[in-house]
């Protein structure tokens, strides 16, 4: 398969626990980003890397949230001491950004739900 | 404050005619807007784009008009069809910031009956 790919598909987890959410881009992507969607809500975007330039950090919601994209591929999102209001699908994308400004197209993996009892 | 909006939450259509989803934005700094798919427990799919430059894209049965004076844009698909039945997301970027990130609406779900 040559789609974004995204693991665990599900995840519960109880108040205060830290999770790792685990993303692998399309081969040769060099854009990555991480959006969450809360119920009845839109996608919310967290994080984008662009190759080996700082990352876009201005949507991460607290400091409890970082990412990581190591290698230029694989990016890992990690919650810290999770909260309720945390329970949400995170959403992985990846696009060529390729040196024209018109927006590459983002091709989304299925995403991780995670649940915080 | 929500800069991308679906006034919609859901739409329902018979089968063949035409489903209108609509979406206002108020950032006047958004040059790109994108329609996605999202079928239940899948990730969202492109669609559809357009350009600022532009007024109208079409693709198929797909149509995005682009309506810039008053931040609209809708999507146009006919004939509609039973598998079309998904949520449809308009997201919108500027992408002069050099970061590409999308700013989504919250979503239409259509229905096309049979």
């Amino acid at each position: 398969g040559a789609g974004v790919s995204q693991s665990p598909s599900n995840k519960v987890t109880e108040k205060g626990k830290d999770v790792e959410l685990r993303c692998d881009p399309i081969s040769g992507h060099t854009a990555l980003y991480w959006y969450r969607q809360s119920l009845g809500q839109g996608l919310e975007f967290l994080i984008y890397f662009q190759g080996n330039s700082a990352p876009d950090k201005s949507g991460l919601p607290s400091d409890r949230f970082s990412a990581e994209r190591t290698g230029g591929s694989v990016s890992t999102l990690t919650i810290q001491r999770t909260q309720q209001e945390d329970s949400a699908v995170y959403l992985c994308a990846s696009s060529l950004a390729g040196s024209s400004k018109n927006t590459d197209t983002q091709y989304f993996g299925p995403g991780t739900r995670l649940t915080v009892l | 404050d929500q800069q991308v909006k679906q006034n919609s939450p859901s739409l329902s259509v018979q089968e063949g005619r035409i489903s209108i989803l609509n979406c206002d934005y108020t950032n006047s700094m958004f040059d790109y807007f994108l329609w996605y798919k999202k079928y239940p427990a899948e990730g969202p799919t492109f669609l559809i784009s357009i350009s600022s430059i532009k007024d109208k894209n079409e693709d198929g049965r797909f149509t995005v008009f682009l309506n810039k004076s008053a931040k609209h844009l809708s999507l146009h698909i006919v004939p509609s069809q039973p598998g079309d039945s998904a949520v449809y997301f308009c997201a919108a970027s500027a992408t002069q910031g050099g970061s590409e990130k999308l700013v989504f609406g919250k979503g239409t779900k259509l229905t096309v009956n049979p």
